[in-house]
């Protein structure tokens, strides 16, 4: 079946607008989780769904970053006033349901932004 | 707060060579551990995963994993490694039940 898939694959853009970065999970997946992947390091959690709302959003690192999954499907990471720091790879995965660490999470490609 | 810390961000082997790589976790509960492997342009991908049924874990592509509470680590082999098996490795851990907290990641390299 299907994976996990991300939209765009790129994005450039200029320091301070506005991007949406677009994840489309497994289906019949409940769990969406979204990290980040900074060049030369691990990626680092940003925020967890369960169904349509975020469960965890500890990993969201100022108010410019914020997430919504409105039918409990796809999922979209919004950031404001991009800076150049927040260029990275952002990645979302997806599993069956969270409450057990025997469901893997299901990486997308993930969405390489650059900030200029 | 559980942590992971892989040892050595480049590794190089020969091709048919023993590949190591070695990751050490931090955790004041029995921890969940992962590995995953990230080939260039692609999605994570995971190889094994130890959930405490057996100590002695085996993953796709002829990887496996020993988990050694004494010495708390969670190494990543393979016997004999393949022109394929060049990618970044990452080292995971969850955390709660849901977040996945990964080291810095190494980098396989193959020598024909």
């Amino acid at each position: 079946g299907a994976g996990v898939s991300q939209t765009p694959s790129n994005k450039v853009t200029e320091k301070g607008k506005y991007v949406e970065l677009r994840c489309d999970p497994i289906s019949g997946h409940t769990a969406l989780y979204w990290y980040r992947q900074s060049l030369g390091q691990g990626p680092e959690f940003l925020i967890y769904f369960q169904g349509t709302g975020a469960a965890d959003d500890s990993g969201l690192p100022n108010d410019r970053f914020f997430a919504v999954r409105p039918e409990g499907s796809v999922s979209t990471l919004k950031i404001q006033r991009t800076e150049r720091g927040d260029s990275a790879v952002y990645l979302c995965a997806s599993s069956l349901r969270p409450t057990s660490v025997r469901n893997t999470q299901y990486f997308g490609p993930g969405t390489r932004l650059t900030v200029l | 707060a559980q942590s992971v810390t892989q040892l050595g961000s480049h590794v190089s082997v020969s091709e048919g060579a023993l590949v190591l790589l070695r990751c050490n976790y931090s955790s004041s509960v029995p921890p969940y551990l992962f590995w995953y492997v990230q080939y260039p342009n692609k999605g994570l991908q995971l190889l094994l995963k130890y959930t405490s049924a057996a100590t002695l874990v085996k993953g796709i592509n002829g990887f496996e994993a020993e988990f050694k509470k004494s010495e708390t680590s969670f190494h990543l082999t393979k016997p004999s490694a393949h022109m394929s098996d060049a990618a970044e490795y990452f080292c995971a851990v969850i955390q709660g039940a849901q977040k996945l907290v990964f080291g810095q990641g190494t980098r396989l390299t193959i020598n024909p």
